[in-house]
């Protein structure tokens, strides 16, 4: 149980094209989800926090209008970065809080890569 | 400032030794304490937690922890390393009583792990 998925595993666009990355906990609810960022030999850097039926909330210097969160669902949060440009190149993980409320369960990543 | 500290960038160790590596923090109250473990280009694998009770924590793949409040350590620790066990791990802390703020994780910074055969 507790599984999060991600797709796509690994994306490649162009620059000023905009992806979307999708995260989904398979085997149960997930009212809150969380993005993170991790660079190259990097800790995770938390972006946002996305509630279902809500606004996300985002982390100080993660720019909104460049980092859409979308939670429709209870299993479903999306993260669309628009205008992509090579250096939001990075590693994308999510995370979805699990039934008891101090556990994160992460998904395998997104690969992003912009030329 | 809620903080976690990793203070080894990596650990090198020969396969059937010991293991420990390290990780300090510095968070509000008791927070609830986690280690993960990442391989290359994946996400976070769950290791342990700790909550409450025994400050001794066994978790997957034979690792365990050893909590000290007074030290505000949670150092993750194994008695005989694996080749298979090269890999970057993290400490995470989780305030405890943040509900309201969502229940955020601070991550420490990684530390390499690398088990030489």
């Amino acid at each position: 149980g507790a599984v999060v998925s991600q797709h796509p595993s690994r994306v490649i666009c162009k620059s000023g094209t905009s992806v979307k990355i999708e995260c989904r906990s398979l085997d149960f609810q997930a009212t809150t989800m969380f993005w993170y960022r991790q660079f190259p030999k990097q800790s995770l850097m938390l972006m946002a926090t996305s509630n279902e039926g809500s606004k996300a909330t985002y982390e100080q210097g993660v720019e909104k209008d460049k980092f859409l969160i979308n939670h429709a669902s209870l299993t479903l949060s999306t993260l669309t970065v628009t205008s992509a440009h090579p250096e939001d190149s990075s590693f994308y993980i999510c995370s979805a809080r699990g039934r008891v409320s101090y556990e994160q369960y992460f998904g395998p990543g997104t690969r992003l890569t912009v030329t | 400032a809620q903080s976690v500290a990793q203070p080894e960038d990596q650990v090198n160790v020969a396969e059937g030794n010991p293991l420990t590596v390290k990780c300090t923090y510095s968070v509000s109250g008791n927070p609830y304490l986690f280690w993960y473990v990442q391989y290359p280009n994946r996400g976070l694998q769950f290791l342990l937690k700790y909550i409450t009770g025994d400050n001794l924590v066994k978790g997957s793949y034979g690792f365990e922890a050893e909590f000290n409040k007074s030290q505000t350590s949670f150092h993750l620790k194994k008695p005989s390393a694996l080749v298979s066990d090269s890999a970057l791990y993290f400490c995470a802390v989780s305030p405890r009583g943040s509900e309201y703020n969502f229940n955020k994780f601070y991550f420490g910074s990684g530390t390499k792990l690398n088990v030489k055969p």
